[in-house]
């Protein structure tokens, strides 16, 4: 069975810094991979997903994601954090055969210090 | 712009009451879900379904239950509401391949008192 890592509950950065959210997953061949954000009070938004291809994916709001297999990891990264990036990120992980089920991370909450 | 509509954003009930939560997609998925979303537990998976009529239960489904009557449409209803089913509610959509994600709705903070 599929499972996923988030492994940072809450992140704190200042404005212009660099970002990396961690992702670690468990599955038995390369999965559907996912992150999304959350606003406070609102569903979630798809950042950006991989599932197969080129293994740095880009997505929308300038984050981009690596997937390793070797580490079974697929990390956000953003290289200058802006103040209305303060949210909830989730990472997910889906299965490519047999379910169209998801399994989402608990979530990393980001704030961002002016 | 595609949307997933859930039709209340609050909602505050009565222990015992007979709940109804809704949710419209507008992008002809085959695939509907309904999550709950709690501090330090993230999304946990309650019911889906894949097609009209037809339901899947998820991680927790004890306390709930779904209809599907038609595609657009998956209502999550909760038989008789506890106060530890206070919770935000999330419905998704997706097509039935899988890699294109899900699409979310605004969610539903529920509060049963």
């Amino acid at each position: 069975a599929q499972s996923v890592t988030q492994p940072d509950i809450h992140i704190t950065v200042s404005e212009g810094a660099s970002l990396e959210l961690r992702c670690n997953y468990s599955y038995g061949a390369t999965p559907y991979l996912f992150w999304y954000v959350q606003s406070p009070g609102q569903g979630l938004q798809l950042l950006l997903k991989y599932f197969s291809g080129d293994t740095l994916v880009q997505g929308i709001k300038g984050f981009e994601a690596e997937f390793k297999r070797s580490q079974s990891s697929f990390n956000l990264r953003k290289p200058s954090v802006h103040w209305s990036d303060a949210a909830e990120y989730f990472c997910a992980v889906g299965a490519t055969s047999g379910t169209y089920k998801y399994i989402f991370g608990t979530g990393t909450r980001l704030k961002v210090l002016a | 712009d595609v949307k997933v509509t859930q039709s209340s954003r609050y909602l505050v009930k009565r222990t015992g009451e007979k709940v109804f939560l809704e949710c419209v997609q507008d992008m002809d998925h085959e695939n509907m879900f309904w999550y709950r979303q709690d501090p330090g537990l993230g999304l946990r998976l309650i019911y889906f379904s894949y097609d009209v009529k037809m339901k899947e239960k998820g991680d927790i489904p004890e306390g709930y239950s779904v209809s599907r009557e038609k595609k657009e449409r998956f209502s999550l209803i909760l038989e008789s509401a506890s106060t530890n089913q206070t919770s935000m509610y999330l419905c998704a959509s997706s097509f039935s391949a899988g890699a294109d994600g899900y699409t979310f709705g605004s969610g539903t903070r529920l509060t049963v008192v």
